[in-house]
């Protein structure tokens, strides 16, 4: 079955500063890559996620790139601010009996320092 | 929001007791899910339902059970819950094609002593 790995597992960087999140996966039948952010207390809530037929994708601060050559994806954050903290985790999803079955990643724990 | 409500929030139950947790949704979405999440370990799928006439086990489906009593309502149940079940469950929702990815609940964290 698919296997996500996602690295680092925690990761804390200064206000202001960037910081990028790695996956990979084994799976080259996947076609859906979302990112989840999760606040302390809260729900996994959906921040971006990208198809197989695109190799990058914006939205404001955030983006996430494709490579689906050496299967991996990133997620990266600009101008990181303390509501940033969370825990994030990447997922990859590909088509499967009529469902599209999700794998998660372990999921990293960013913390903004002010 | 709440668009996916799970209850209860909290529950410390016994070794060895049945225990129900319940989902439900205002999504509209025919298919639903239970996923368990443990610290280093990520989300894990228990089940999953694509309508009320089918049931699917997840890759960690051993011990639980579900029910879906209608297309709004999903429930989880541990017939004879052990420590080792002691974590955060979620109910999570979608459409066919995962167009806006999962709408999760708020969770149920379950502790078994």
């Amino acid at each position: 079955g698919e296997n996500v790995e996602q690295h680092p597992s925690t990761l804390s960087v200064q206000e202001g500063d960037s910081a990028v999140i790695k996956c990979t996966y084994s799976d080259s039948a996947s076609n859906y890559f979302p990112w989840y952010k999760q606040e302390l207390g809260k729900r996994p809530q959906l921040i971006i996620d990208i198809r197989s037929n695109v190799g990058e994708k914006k939205d404001q601060r955030i983006a996430v790139t494709l490579n689906k050559t050496a299967k991996h994806f990133s997620l990266h954050i600009t101008e990181t601010q303390p509501e940033d903290s969370a825990v994030y985790f990447c997922a990859a999803s590909k088509r499967s009996g009529g469902y599209q079955k999700v794998t998660f990643g372990t999921g990293t724990k960013l913390q903004v320092i002010p | 929001d709440a668009d996916v409500t799970q209850t209860p929030r909290n529950r410390i139950t016994k070794t060895g007791k049945r225990i129900m947790l319940e989902c439900s949704q205002t999504k509209g979405h025919d298919r639903m899910y239970w996923y368990r999440q443990d610290p280093g370990l990520g989300l894990r799928l228990i089940y999953y339902s694509f309508d009320v006439k089918d049931i699917n086990k997840g890759e960690i489906s051993d011990g639980y059970s579900v029910s879906r009593q209608a297309q709004a309502k999903f429930s989880l149940s541990l017939e004879s819950a052990i420590p080792n079940q002691t974590a955060l469950y979620f109910c999570a929702t979608s459409d066919i094609t995962l167009s806006h990815g999962y709408t999760f609940g708020s969770g149920t964290r379950l502790t078994v002593v």
